[in-house]
């Protein structure tokens, strides 16, 4: 268990509102992610964290905005959530900074926008 | 550009037969990571195996086994006498290093799923 949890773990919501999907890490990690997960793309980078208030985009980060106010915890918002953005989100924290240690998943988060 | 395919899409077994799940790559890194990730029907994402470009040594585990090879830029990975619970969607990812801009960004494959019968 790598001390991920995501909240909400499943979300309908209009289009048009704005959602914010949150992920809280108990280790104190670094570095913290955020995935989309659609049929036929696998998964795909949103944004990611490097420290507290230190974000960058990934590949699909149009319509997405993230915030990392404490290391703990990493919060993605849709600002006006559109039918595009139903999909599975995961969370990710790396238990070091870098690429030469995996990731670790939260349980994923259902997001459907009607 | 970095890129990983897993052209398999779907795959069908009887229970004990073996596997094997492709993975192809590209970079134009030296240094770089592949892993593999299970996703079971249960929607978790498991970490199975972590590989660094350095490391061409294939590794068992079990029934699972890894053949990475550089020359072919593939990461294949194979399970021996497959059972009921090794159906799953695995996953393939890579992830590239830049020194001291490590951010540790995955790129994924699309996919196998894998569906094992009894």
């Amino acid at each position: 268990d790598a001390g991920i949890t995501q909240s909400p773990r499943h979300k309908v919501t209009e289009t048009g509102t704005p959602v914010t999907l949150r992920c809280h890490q108990t280790e104190n990690h670094r570095y913290m992610y955020w995935y989309r997960q659609d049929p036929g793309h696998g998964l795909r980078l949103i944004h990611y964290s490097y420290g507290v208030k230190d974000t960058d985009k990934g590949e699909v980060s149009d319509g997405y905005s993230v915030s990392r106010s404490k290391t703990e915890d990493f919060l993605l918002t849709l600002e006006s959530a559109t039918s595009s953005q139903t999909s599975v989100y995961f969370c990710a924290i790396r238990k070091q900074g870098g690429g030469n240690t995996e990731a670790f998943f939260g349980q994923g988060t259902r997001l459907t926008v009607v | 550009a970095q890129k990983v395919t897993q052209a398999q899409t779907e795959i069908s077994v009887v229970e004990k037969e073996d596997v094997t799940l492709d993975c192809v790559y590209e970079t134009r890194d030296t240094t770089y990571y592949l892993f593999w990730y299970k996703q079971p029907p249960s929607g978790e994402l498991v970490f199975l195996i972590r590989r660094n470009s350095f490391d061409e040594q294939n590794e068992i585990s079990g029934r699972y086994s890894w053949n990475f090879q550089k020359s072919t830029s593939s990461f294949n990975f194979t399970i021996t006498a497959s059972q009921v619970v090794d159906s799953a969607v695995y996953f393939c990812a890579l992830s590239e290093a830049h020194g001291s801009s490590n951010t540790g960004k995955l790129i994924f494959g699309q996919g196998t799923t894998l569906q094992v019968k009894p």
